[in-house]
């Protein structure tokens, strides 16, 4: 497929395990950020990765969420001593350049629910 | 600070009539892109339409089209002939020459039969 993918489409943990969540952009897209959405609210920015620049990490919310992007390509985004308040859904997103004129094309999301 | 402002928590509309969905931003940046998004039940975030700060005409796509006013920091989007399909959340987002998106909270449109 063409699309932006994301692995796993749902994860259930419990409060204090560690999770990875995975987005696999576009070919060819150098931009990728992590959104989350919880439950009846908008997107809130997370993170932002730009070729091999260096991450806007300027919305990750505690110490305790991180990612990484390798080769340009894939990311995932880890979740260290899951808290309850972390049960969202997390949407990946890539772009074709760093513009404001091209728009961001999402994956499914994973939707994270922390017991 | 950027902003961006959907007042239409949820709207209604009766098939095949027009219903517009407000938006409006705060930004001094005099560079910023606009975006609106469709969120379907099923999750998927899907693009409508776009509108450059310095684009002199309103964009259009299809049955979609955005009327921007600027002086006013405005970017409501209009649905002609709306659909049941067109039933999901509709999220108004700006861009910048920079790394964000900021995205609204979002209007729940519910096209009635």
């Amino acid at each position: 497929g063409a699309g932006v993918s994301q692995s796993p489409s749902n994860k259930v943990t419990e409060k204090g395990k560690d999770v990875e969540l995975r987005c696999d952009p576009i070919s060819g897209h150098t931009a990728l950020y992590w959104y989350r959405q919880s439950l009846g609210q908008g997107l809130e920015f997370l993170i932002y990765f730009q070729g091999n620049s260096a991450p806007d990490k300027s919305g990750l919310p505690s110490d305790r969420f991180s990612a990484e992007r390798t080769g340009g390509s894939v990311s995932t985004l880890t979740i260290q001593r899951t808290q309850q308040e972390d049960s969202a859904v997390y949407l990946c997103a890539s772009s074709l350049v760093r513009i404001q004129g091209h728009e961001q094309y999402f994956g499914p999301g994973t939707r994270l629910t922390v017991t | 600070a950027q902003k961006i402002t959907q007042t239409q928590p949820g709207m209604f509309v009766q098939e095949k009539e027009a219903v517009t969905l407000d938006c409006t931003y705060d930004t001094s940046d005099p560079s910023y892109g606009l975006f609106w998004y469709k969120q379907p039940s099923s999750g998927e975030m899907i693009f409508l339409i776009y509108q450059g700060s310095y684009d002199q005409q309103n964009a259009t796509e299809g049955r979609y089209s955005l009327n921007f006013q600027k002086a006013r920091k405005s970017a409501n989007l209009v649905i002609s002939a709306s659909q049941l399909g067109d039933s999901a959340m509709y999220f108004c987002a700006m861009s910048f020459t920079g790394n964000q998106f900021y995205f609204g909270t979002g209007t729940s449109l519910t096209v009635i039969p």
